[in-house]
């Protein structure tokens, strides 16, 4: 069975400053990992996928994740957070064979001025 | 681009109503799910459909039942509303047998049951 652990369900960062946030998984066969953004009043929009190609993964907004087998994990970062990206963030893991994910509980990030 | 619509962005319900939820998708797409978003909770599966006319429950249906009559329209049906059922709703889509492809959301309703 395949599950998701999202650390942190709030994450405030300065304008400028790093950011990161903490997604690992557990899953019996190679997963196919995805990170959403939820903007305030939208629905869930890709920011990136692993399919098995490259470990480091890019995305929009400047966004990347790296795919880390041995610590089964799937982090989100970006150089330099931007006001704008202040927002609801779910990863999300599927298995081969299986095309309904699941969903981590959500990380609301805050950026600060 | 691609699109799911949802047809309310906002809805007022009362206790006890039937309360339909609509969702329509120009992708083709043959699945089709429906989740609900609580604070803390994250997305919890409450129906999804493979087919047209096909159905499966997903973690949280009691209360819930669905329709799928048409490839491109699927939708969730409150019987009974009842106050916990005051919630943020979520439409998605995807292909068949794509585990590795991302679902498309449409942009929510947020349903009070009063």
């Amino acid at each position: 069975a395949q599950s998701v652990t999202q650390l942190g369900s709030h994450v405030s960062v300065s304008e400028g400053a790093l950011v990161l946030l903490r997604c690992n998984y557990s899953s019996s066969v190679p997963p196919y990992l995805f990170w959403y953004v939820q903007y305030p009043n939208q629905g869930l929009q890709l920011l990136l996928k692993y399919t098995s190609a490259a470990t480091l993964v890019k995305g929009i907004n400047g966004f990347e994740a790296e795919f880390k087998k041995s610590e089964t994990s799937f982090h989100l970062t970006k150089p330099s957070a931007h006001m704008r990206d202040a927002a609801e963030y779910f990863c999300a893991v599927s298995e081969g064979g299986s095309y309904i994910p699941t969903f981590g509980r959500g990380t609301s990030l805050i950026v600060h001025p | 681009d691609v699109k799911v619509t949802q047809s309310s962005r906002y809805l007022v319900k009362r206790t006890g109503e039937k309360v339909f939820l609509e969702c329509v998708q120009d992708m083709d797409h043959e699945n089709m799910f429906w989740y609900r978003q609580d604070p803390g909770l994250g997305l919890r599966l409450i129906y999804f459909s493979y087919d047209v006319k096909m159905k499966e429950k997903g973690d949280i249906p009691e209360g819930y039942s669905v329709s799928r009559e048409k490839k491109e329209r699927f939708s969730l049906i409150l019987e009974s509303a009842s106050t916990n059922q005051t919630s943020m709703y979520l439409c998605a889509s995807n292909a068949r047998g794509s585990s590795n492809q991302p679902q498309h959301f449409g942009d929510g309703t947020r349903l009070s049951i009063l």
